[in-house]
């Protein structure tokens, strides 16, 4: 079946500092990668995306890159402010579908 | 403009009754979405809809729980005699076409509490 994978735990880091979150996903076929993030309060929204291999989503500072050879899809962000802090879900829509598989997400704490 | 909203907000249920949660999707969007998310969870998929036609209910996890756009527009998701494993936030999304170009635009969730 489809599905994603995030690692495990809060990530908590200091501003400025770089920020890695880790997806990977099972899939048939070639999916569409997304990352969605939702600050305290609000409701889900969408960060970036990538619909192909090596496609890169970019939003916001934020990035991802569609690695169909590792089934990967990891976030980063160079230098993390403490609006960053979030949750974020690493989601896969598969190929002719439009429904959302989710991973758990992570959620991120950035200190001043 | 206005995003998605859903009502309740917050629902607290005993167990067996049974509830109706809300969904108001942006105007003119197409399809229309349901997810629940468990607490601690990334939300699962529960149904979809295009217009009035549902065209995907496989997420729904027991004969409970039905769905129902009427009209193309407002969505209701109703849970039948309730249990406590049905707590949880009930998501709702609405995007312009059904096409997977087109962003789901996600309303704020209505959390249901089951006594």
């Amino acid at each position: 079946g489809n599905s994603v994978t995030q690692m495990e735990g809060p990530v908590t880091l200091s501003e400025e500092a770089f920020l890695t979150i880790n997806c990977t996903y099972t899939a048939t076929g070639y999916p569409s990668l997304f990352w969605y993030v939702q600050y305290p309060g609000e409701g889900l929204q969408l960060l970036l995306k990538a619909t192909k291999a090596d496609d890169k989503g970019s939003n916001k500072g934020f990035e991802a890159t569609y690695r169909k050879e590792t089934t990967s899809f990891h976030l980063e962000k160079g230098s993390v402010q403490v609006s960053d802090s979030a949750v974020y879900f690493c989601a896969l829509s598969p190929y002719g579908n439009n429904r959302l598989a989710f991973g758990k997400g992570n959620q991120v704490v950035v200190i001043p | 403009g206005a995003g998605v909203s859903q009502s309740p907000r917050y629902k607290v249920a005993k167990r067996g009754q049974d509830v109706a949660l809300r969904c108001d999707p942006i105007s003119g969007h197409v399809s229309l979405f349901w997810y629940q998310q468990a607490l601690g969870q990334g939300p699962e998929f529960l149904t979809y809809f295009q217009n009035e036609a549902q065209l995907d209910k496989s997420g729904l996890p027991s004969d409970r729980f039905f769905a129902e756009r009427p009209e193309g527009s407002v969505s209701t998701l109703k849970i039948q005699r309730t249990q406590q494993e049905d707590s949880a936030v009930y998501l709702c999304a609405s995007s312009l076409d059904g096409q997977l170009s087109y962003e789901q635009y996600f309303g704020p969730g209505t959390r249901l509490t089951v006594t």
